[in-house]
């Protein structure tokens, strides 16, 4: 059983650098066929796809959230991660690592979520 | 891109039948498939239907998928209501670069 599990700082200082780590159990991302995702529920609303990255390091992002948004990983770690700069009280969400099936595209399982606020 | 249009919520009584649009603004609705997700307060999404129609494992028979090329949409239908099936339930799908694109969200209350 695959098992997704986020990780980091749970309130960013606003113009400062989000930095999120989603460990990954049960499954290796260098086995391929997967993408290893970044997903945002600001609170009380729906979901928003941040982006993705294969384990060959392609990556995939939201082009509303392309200019400040890194997605890398480290298979060594069996991790990927999440870099969201100059970030503001809208970017205040719970943020969800998932992966994805590469031929259905299908988010198949889901960490838990992690909050993140952005406050001074 | 495109967007994905659910209605914000629906309502039903246990025993009935719903159905949860989510029409595509742009292209094709059979150009990519739809996913659906359910999720309940305070917790991550689970997968309803995959594929247009497919149902994951342990997902009741009472939820189904399709499209409709004539309206450009997707449906999922929970038929035999129950009370646990209230919850948040959300399209998904995706364009040719493979970017995400998730509908709004539909509120289903069993009352």
């Amino acid at each position: 059983q695959v098992q997704l599990q986020e990780s980091g700082p749970g309130l960013v200082k606003p113009s400062q650098t989000l930095s999120l780590t989603c460990t990954v159990s049960g499954g290796s991302i260098s086995s391929g066929g997967y993408y290893w995702s970044w997903i945002r529920q600001h609170p009380g609303k729906g979901l928003e796809w941040i982006g993705y990255i294969y384990y060959s390091g392609s990556t995939y992002y939201n082009p509303s959230l392309k200019s400040r948004v890194t997605i890398s990983v480290d298979t060594s770690k069996n991790q990927f991660s999440l870099k969201l700069s100059s970030v503001t009280a809208a970017d205040t969400a719970v943020y969800y690592c998932a992966r994805a099936g590469s031929t259905t595209m299908t988010f198949d399982y889901w960490g838990q979520g992690t909050l993140v606020t952005v406050s001074s | 891109n495109f967007m994905l249009t659910q209605p914000h919520s629906v309502s039903e009584s246990p025993g009935k039948t719903v159905t949860i649009s989510c029409t595509r603004s742009s292209g094709s609705i059979a150009s990519n498939y739809v996913q659906w997700y359910q999720q309940r307060p305070g917790s991550a999404p689970t997968t309803v239907i995959y594929e247009d129609n497919q149902r994951p494992s342990g997902v009741p028979d009472r939820f189904s998928g399709s499209i409709d090329s004539s309206s450009n949409s997707a449906s999922l239908t929970i038929s035999g209501l129950k009370t646990e099936d209230e919850a948040d339930y959300y399209c998904q799908s995706y364009d040719s670069s493979i970017h995400v694109v998730f509908g709004g969200g539909t509120k289903l209350t069993v009352l």
